[in-house]
């Protein structure tokens, strides 16, 4: 049972270049999460998706968009990546908002020069 | 918006020392997680337990959710319990209104 995979799980990007972190689940979720964590800053939300869709602005979402392609899968694309986007990304899914169990993905290490 | 605290922030232990984690939370939760971020920082799901007691091989969790806090047991530490264990609420009445929030963590370290 795979769970939540994410992909790619390291990127090194130079500032300006775009990229699309991909993001699945086979838990049949129906809200998907984008988190970002940072030394000192716990995990901070980006978007979320309640339901397919749906997309949501969490706390931190300048710079980053999100698609909700199906209900397996969730993406976040930077556009423009900036050095202050060096973070660890992580993926996360829930069988519904507010219900059952959230379950991470492994991480995504990104690093922008 | 609710407030999650979990104490110690640190904590140093011998292998084989017990320790009990705390997460204390301002207001009812819809439910409650417990995860484990190993030093390679991958998340794993310890705990489901928005009440009541549950207990897997040396951990186990305790919510007493109308006194708004949870407790994390590890007994016989040893060196893999290492890493940060984070405490999650989710408080919420329906819809869009259900909020998800993490507390800061407490850094486990286990010495051999």
């Amino acid at each position: 049972n795979a769970g939540v995979t994410q992909t790619p799980k390291f990127q090194v990007l130079k500032t300006g270049q775009s990229m699309t972190l991909q993001c699945a689940q086979d838990m049949n979720h129906n809200s998907m999460y984008w988190y970002r964590q940072d030394p000192g800053m716990g995990l901070r939300l980006i978007y979320y998706s309640a339901s397919e869709g749906t997309t949501d602005k969490g706390e931190v979402p300048n710079g980053y968009n999100v698609s909700r392609l199906n209900k397996r899968e969730f993406s976040l694309r930077l556009e423009s990546a900036a050095p202050s986007q060096t973070s660890v990304y992580f993926c996360a899914s829930m069988i519904d908002r507010g219900t059952g169990e959230l379950f991470f993905g492994e991480g995504s290490r990104l690093t922008v020069l | 918006g609710i407030q999650v605290e979990q104490s110690p922030p640190d904590l140093i232990l011998q292998e084989g020392a017990n320790s009990t984690l705390r997460c204390n939370f301002s207001d009812s939760v819809n439910n409650l997680q417990w995860f484990h971020q190993n030093p390679w920082g991958q998340l794993i799901n310890l705990f489901y337990i928005p009440s009541g007691t549950k207990q897997n091989g040396r951990l186990s969790a305790t919510t007493v959710a109308t006194e708004r806090y949870s407790l994390l047991y590890i007994s016989s530490s040893q060196t893999t319990d290492s890493g940060v264990y984070f405490c999650a609420v989710v408080r919420g009445s329906g819809g869009s209104n259900y909020k998800l929030t993490f507390g800061k963590g407490t850094l486990l370290t286990v010495n051999p």
